[in-house]
């Protein structure tokens, strides 16, 4: 049964710092793997999909990529700002599964 | 663009009720998905649907029905309520046509059901 960690489950940074989330999955037979973020009392927003085939995303200020054979993506912020504190979560498809999430404090 | 719009947004029940939470995506999807979301627990998928008239259990389906009435919406009942099923519920909508098995569009998420049993 496929499992995804997510560490550290939170964090707070000063504004300004670049950061990197981690997401581990152990079945490494992945679709594909999105990242999302959730604010509070919100639903998700899709933030970066990677396709198995791909290595990294590039969207903005974030950069994420994925490692297959080790079973590990990275979700890389730069020059974080304060209206990134939110909630981040990975998940991989096939049979999508989830990580709880790390969450993020970006202090002013 | 309204995306993807849950209702109610807030509901209370007594054990024994029943209630059904309902979803619209705009997006002229072929896929939706609904989710519970535990402390905890991360998000668990209910039940999905591929495209219109199909349904297929996910991973926690007991206690939950479900119904694709057309392209746009896609319901959740709960027959017979439980405290168990204290949760938020949130809908999700994608482009893939191949439901929960894989699919490389994004998925488009509602603002949640926060839903309380008492």
């Amino acid at each position: 049964k496929q499992e995804v960690t997510q560490i550290p489950a939170a964090l707070s940074v000063p504004e300004g710092e670049n950061l990197v989330l981690n997401c581990s999955f152990t079945d490494s037979a992945i679709y594909n793997l999105q990242w999302f973020r959730q604010d509070p009392g919100k639903g998700l927003t899709s933030l970066l999909l990677i396709q198995s085939s791909q290595r990294e995303q590039t969207s903005g200020r974030l950069n994420a990529s994925l490692d297959k054979s080790s079973g590990r993506s990275t979700l890389y912020i730069a020059a974080s700002q304060p209206g990134d504190s939110a909630t981040y979560l990975c998940a991989v498809w096939y049979k999508l599964v989830f990580g709880a999430g790390t969450i993020l404090r970006v202090k002013s | 663009n309204a995306g993807v719009t849950q209702t109610p947004k807030f509901q209370v029940l007594k054990t024994g009720q029943s209630m059904t939470l309902q979803c619209a995506q705009d997006m002229n999807h072929n896929s939706m998905y609904w989710y519970r979301q535990d402390p905890g627990m991360g998000l668990r998928l209910i039940y999905y649907s591929a495209s219109e008239g199909t349904t297929d259990k996910g991973e926690v389906p007991n206690g939950y029905n479900v119904s694709r009435l057309n392209k746009r919406e896609f319901s959740l009942r709960l027959g017979s309520a439980a405290p168990s099923q204290t949760s938020v519920y949130f809908c999700a909508s994608s482009g893939s046509s191949t439901g929960w098995l894989g699919g490389n569009q994004p998925q488009h998420f509602g603002d949640g059901t926060r839903l309380s049993i008492l």
